[in-house]
């Protein structure tokens, strides 16, 4: 069985820029989830999606944005970088139902210069 | 609001022993509540998790946790820490969306484990 995984491993980009980070959920898993890990912090939820659809948000702004593909594969891009965009981004995936735990993956991160 | 707390950000023990790391939460409802481990560079690994029945649960790598109700706790213990569990753990009670699956989860801070032989 194959577990989430992410990719690019790292990335560097300057203030402006846009960037996209992707995760391959773990298989049989259609519900993915983005957090923000910030140095020092605990992650914070980005957004979630099941089928395809955001499923719910946390407190980002709206050039935070993601997509889920059919074969439940995600994307979170970032547009107009901002230095406190600087984190390691982890991806989860689950289940949808009430009692699976999410699985995540190792992260992408991201250097805003 | 839901919220966790994970009072220790830093904690050293001895190897062989005892530990406890706490957590406590707050959330409305009945909570679903999850301990991970974060190495160096690496991504969340659940350790354990409760969401009903007996408030005592066993994790893995020896693990266990206490549901408190009255005291909104959820605390880790492992009688016997190894070298090898010098970590990151972190606290975490769920909370579901409309569409009733799993949806975010809310964090601690979490407490740094360091291990000295």
């Amino acid at each position: 069985e194959t577990g989430v995984t992410q990719s690019p491993t790292h990335l560097i980009k300057t203030r402006g820029q846009q960037v996209t980070l992707r995760c391959s959920s773990q298989s049989g898993h259609n519900t993915v989830s983005w957090y923000q890990q910030a140095l020092g912090q605990g992650p914070q939820f980005i957004f979630q999606y099941y089928r395809e659809e955001e499923n719910g948000r946390g407190n980002f702004p709206p050039r935070f944005s993601g997509l889920q593909f059919p074969n439940y594969s995600s994307e979170l891009n970032v547009n107009a970088l901002e230095l406190d965009d600087s984190a390691l981004y982890l991806c989860a995936s689950s289940l949808p139902s009430g009692t699976n735990e999410q699985f995540f993956g190792p992260g992408t991160r991201l250097t805003v210069l | 609001a839901q919220s966790v707390t994970q009072p220790d950000i830093h904690i050293t023990v001895s190897e062989g022993a005892s530990l406890e790391l706490r957590c406590n939460y707050s959330y409305g409802a009945t909570p679903y509540l999850f301990w991970y481990v974060q190495s160096p560079g690496q991504g969340l690994q659940l350790l354990l998790k409760y969401f009903s029945g007996d408030t005592l649960v066993q994790g893995i790598k020896g693990f266990e946790a206490e549901f408190k109700r009255s005291q909104s706790s959820f605390n880790l213990r492992k009688p016997s820490v190894h070298w090898s569990d010098a970590a990151e753990y972190f606290c975490a009670v769920g909370a579901f969306n409309r569409g009733s699956t799993l949806g975010r989860l809310y964090f601690g801070r979490g407490t740094q484990l360091t291990v000295w032989p």
